[in-house]
């Protein structure tokens, strides 16, 4: 039973470089959230998904992008990446309602220069 | 979703029973109390949740105050992997699904040998 599982763990960008990170689940969640974390910081909200071909912007989109073709995965894309997205990014999924609890990856550590 | 504010940290002995405090005086009649915790280099994991009654799980319980504009996270016995940051947030019921975890910065929990 994986859970949620987020690849790579870490990864060194160059400025101007794109990236695809990739999230996986296999609990069956329609939802899917990616989140970053800045050090010090609580999580912010990037993008999420209700289910397979749709999704919606959270609080901090700019600058990336994501597709949900499948279920189980979710990946997020960063394109012409910055240093203001050196990060720790975390990948989520649920049922949804609130009386369900959100399932954490256990993140990418993004670090551009 | 309302706020909450919870103290930026705290000590406890290890094998002593912690209480965590956190206040949400804006909370609506519809949003569900959620606890998270974030161990060191982890993605945040789901404690515990409740509306208005007291609630018990293997691995905490949740007081919630009689108004509700208050609640206590509470761990039995703290152990060295209780150190973590937890997170308290509120969760509109009404909003259902769409109701999305914002996380704040937490309360940093250290538990002394």
């Amino acid at each position: 039973n994986a859970g949620v599982t987020q690849t790579p763990k870490f990864r060194i960008l160059k400025i101007g470089q794109s990236m695809t990170l990739q999230c996986t689940q296999d609990m069956n969640h329609n939802y899917m959230y990616w989140y970053r974390q800045d050090p010090g910081m609580g999580l912010k909200l990037i993008y999420y998904s209700v289910g397979a071909g749709i999704t919606d912007k959270g609080e901090v989109p700019n600058g990336y992008n994501v597709s949900r073709s499948t279920t189980e995965d979710f990946p997020l894309r960063l394109e012409l990446a910055a240093p203001s997205q050196t990060s720790v990014y975390f990948c989520a999924s649920s049922y949804g309602g609130v009386g369900y609890g959100y399932t954490f990856g256990s993140g990418t550590r993004l670090t551009v220069v | 979703d309302a706020k909450t504010t919870q103290p930026n940290s705290m000590e406890s002995n290890e094998e002593e029973p912690v209480h965590l405090p956190c206040n949400h005086s804006t909370i609506s009649g519809t949003d569900y109390i959620h606890w998270y915790r974030q161990l060191p280099s982890q993605g945040p994991e789901y404690v515990i949740h409740g509306l208005t009654s007291n609630v018990n799980n293997r691995m905490a319980s949740l007081a919630i105050a009689e108004d509700r504009k208050s609640s206590t996270l509470i761990l039995h016995r703290a152990t060295l992997r209780d150190a973590a940051v937890y997170y308290c947030i509120l969760r509109d019921g009404l909003s259902g699904a769409n109701s999305k975890l914002t996380f704040g910065k937490g309360i940093t929990l250290s538990v002394r040998p």
